[in-house]
């Protein structure tokens, strides 16, 4: 039973318009969220994170949405770049589980010049 | 800035052979975090390490143990090798113990088993 799901595997965005990348969850249990970019051959990089008593984080072109009710992220880059072509994974913190991330199965963005 | 440091990037090992992957965190990270990426999966949380102590374990088989030394660097160690370990090993540090919420990721061991 995957508690992070991200449904669309890929994604395909021309330079300069927004990319909006989803993600659901079903524990409630979750108390803090991020996101990670992921490049072939290296290690996830992270980008932003946000606590489940907020509803949005922004960090220059990157905001994160939250949506508690529906248990529901999205991850919002504007303008988008060539270079944010990567995996991006969405991950989870439970509150009554020490630190450990909790990934979905991530989504391929490819921005168009 | 100084990242995480994993060693060796690349390893091949028969069926049955041991392996150890080692992970030298960032600069005063405490927290050590193991995880596993198999081919087409996300990532899975294996164990971690906080102050040398265990904190958590995820699904790590009892083929695997891990420990974190003196100098917070961890190993990972593995034995008798099965084909479904090979993987994309990843080692993960923060700061601030239970209190962390950013794990930063090191670029990963690639262990291929034949």
């Amino acid at each position: 039973d995957q508690q992070v799901k991200q449904n669309s595997p890929s994604l395909s965005v021309q330079e300069g318009r927004i990319s909006i990348l989803n993600c659901d969850y079903t524990n409630s249990m979750f108390d803090y969220f991020l996101w990670y970019k992921k490049y072939p051959a290296e290690g996830p990089t992270f980008l932003i994170s946000i606590s489940s008593i907020k509803d949005k984080n922004e960090d220059g072109r990157f905001t994160v949405f939250l949506n508690k009710s529906a248990k529901h992220l999205s991850l919002h880059i504007v303008p988008s770049q060539p270079g944010d072509s990567a995996v991006y994974f969405c991950a989870a913190r439970g509150n009554n589980a020490g630190n450990m991330l909790t990934f979905g199965g991530g989504t391929r963005l490819m921005v168009k010049p | 800035a100084a990242g995480v440091i994993q060693s060796p990037r690349h390893l091949i090992k028969e069926k049955r052979e041991t392996a150890t992957l080692k992970c030298y965190p960032i600069p005063r990270h405490d927290t050590v975090y193991w995880y596993q990426q198999g081919p087409g999966q996300d990532p899975q949380f294996l164990i971690s390490f906080y102050e040398k102590m265990q904190s958590d374990k995820g699904s790590i088989p009892d083929r695997f143990s891990a420990q974190q030394f003196s100098d917070y660097h961890s190993e990972l160690n593995m034995s008798s090798l099965e084909l479904g370990d090979s993987a994309l090993y990843f080692c993960a540090s923060s700061s601030g113990g239970q209190g962390a919420v950013e794990q930063y990721f090191g670029p990963g061991t690639r262990l291929t088993v034949t």
